[in-house]
């Protein structure tokens, strides 16, 4: 049974370059959701979706960010253009509704120059 | 809003049972979480609470006193392998559409 599948794992790019993160959900789960963690800012949710459409992007931090989500079984989170202090750990959730448990991808490690 | 507050650090031996304490303020409560999160590795859910009280999982216990905004996590019979992150997180009512606000977590460090 697979869990939360993310990639890429690691990710290292130059500022002003675009960046694209992947994630799949559990299958069946119907909300997903995106997450930064950072030492100083501790984990913190930028969106999430319920059955596809986004619900609170209230935690997206400027209009650098986007998120989609195309179908239940993939989503993206875009950085355009990257800066140094994008650099984090993107985590994706899935839930198999609104109040179960989350569970937590591996994360990708995002490291902006 | 939620304000979410736990200890930054804190350091227990082997064998002993070490308490992990958590305040919250929120303006919606539908929960309060657990996860362990160790060094490069993803949040792992440990216990969940809803209603007062204690909930035991072996050698977990989570309790939660919701007028009061409390909860703490329990770890009895410490072993190694629990020097980790332990984040508490609240989960907003239907309103604020069920998402976890964490708090900064508590470095757990078990020596021999």
């Amino acid at each position: 049974d697979a869990g939360v599948i993310q990639s890429p794992r690691h990710e290292v790019t130059e500022m002003g370059q675009e960046v694209t993160l992947r994630c799949k959900p559990i299958s069946g789960h119907d909300y997903l959701f995106w997450y930064r963690q950072t030492m100083m800012r501790g984990l913190e949710l930028l969106i999430y979706f319920n059955n596809n459409v986004p619900i609170d992007d209230s935690g997206m931090p400027e209009d650098r960010f986007s998120a989609k989500m195309p179908n239940a079984s993939f989503s993206t989170l875009k950085i355009q253009p990257s800066e140094p202090r994008d650099s984090a750990v993107y985590f994706c959730a899935s839930s198999e509704t609104g109040p179960d448990t989350q569970y937590f991808g591996p994360g990708t490690r995002l490291t902006v120059l | 809003g939620q304000n979410i507050d736990q200890p930054t650090e804190m350091t227990a031996t082997e064998g002993a049972i070490v308490q992990i304490n958590c305040t919250y303020q929120t303006s919606g409560f539908n929960g309060l979480f657990w996860y362990q999160q160790h060094a490069g590795e993803a949040p792992t859910f440990l216990s969940y609470n809803v209603l007062d009280g204690l909930e035991e999982k072996g050698r977990f216990s989570s309790f939660l006193s919701r007028s009061k905004g409390y909860s703490y996590l329990l770890l009895k019979e410490l072993q190694m392998k629990d020097s980790a992150s332990y984040l508490c997180a609240v989960r907003g009512n239907s309103n604020s559409g069920y998402a976890l606000n964490f708090g900064k977590g508590t470095s757990l460090l078990v020596t021999p």
